[in-house]
């Protein structure tokens, strides 16, 4: 069975300042690998996703992550965090297999100060 | 510009009340999907379609049933609300798994 674990519920960095949001998966087969941000009281809007190819993907807002299939990880990155930022980030998998839905997990609350 | 709407935005609605929550995409997707989050919760999935006439449930038991007549139109009715109802509904759409989903905006119900 698929699923996602997201280590810390809830991380907090200040504004200009790295941002690391962990993401492991465990799949049996290659996954597809996507993180969401959700504003408050928004639904969720896609940040990145990796299917195949480049394993370091470029998303929106200037987030980055890495599948790293030895590590079971895609975790997401942005070298310099604004107050935007701010925002729950979800990191979801899926089997790419027609009948099967996006397993997502807990979510990540960041905070960024000034 | 939103391409999957969702309606009410908020609603609050006494127990024991039907109530439908709307979704319309107007992307053509064929698969369509309700999730329910609670606040500071991870999403589970309640109901999905890949289709037309196709509906299946999802792996959070619902009380909540689905329709999906029309492509475009998924929409998620509870005969009778109850407080345990109380949760963010968010409706998501995908042409294929590798492109991911679009969520609308999701609906706060609130049943007192």
């Amino acid at each position: 069975a698929q699923s996602v674990t997201q280590l810390g519920s809830h991380v907090s960095v200040s504004e200009g300042a790295l941002v690391l949001l962990r993401c492991n998966y465990s799949s049996s087969v290659p996954p597809y690998l996507f993180w969401y941000v959700q504003y408050p009281n928004q639904g969720l809007q896609l940040l990145l996703k990796y299917t195949t190819g480049a394993t370091l993907v470029k998303g929106i807002n200037g987030f980055e992550a890495e599948f790293k299939k030895s590590e079971t990880s895609f975790h997401l990155t942005k070298p310099s965090a604004h107050m935007s930022d701010a925002a729950e980030y979800f990191c979801a998998v899926s089997k790419g297999q027609a009948g099967t839905a996006l397993i997502f997990g807990k979510g990540t609350t960041l905070s960024v100060s000034s | 510009e939103a391409d999957i709407y969702q309606t009410p935005r908020y609603l609050v609605i006494g127990t024991g009340k039907k109530i439908t929550l709307e979704c319309s995409q107007t992307m053509g997707h064929d698969k369509m999907y309700w999730y329910q989050q609670d606040p500071g919760m991870e999403l589970h999935l309640i109901h999905y379609s890949y289709g037309v006439n196709s509906t299946e449930k999802g792996d959070l038991s619902s009380e909540s049933t689905v329709s999906r007549i029309r492509t475009e139109h998924f929409p998620l009715t509870l005969e009778s609300a109850r407080p345990s109802h109380t949760s963010q509904y968010l409706c998501a759409s995908s042409d294929r798994e590798a492109y991911g989903y679009t969520f609308g905006s999701g609906t706060r119900l609130t049943v007192v």
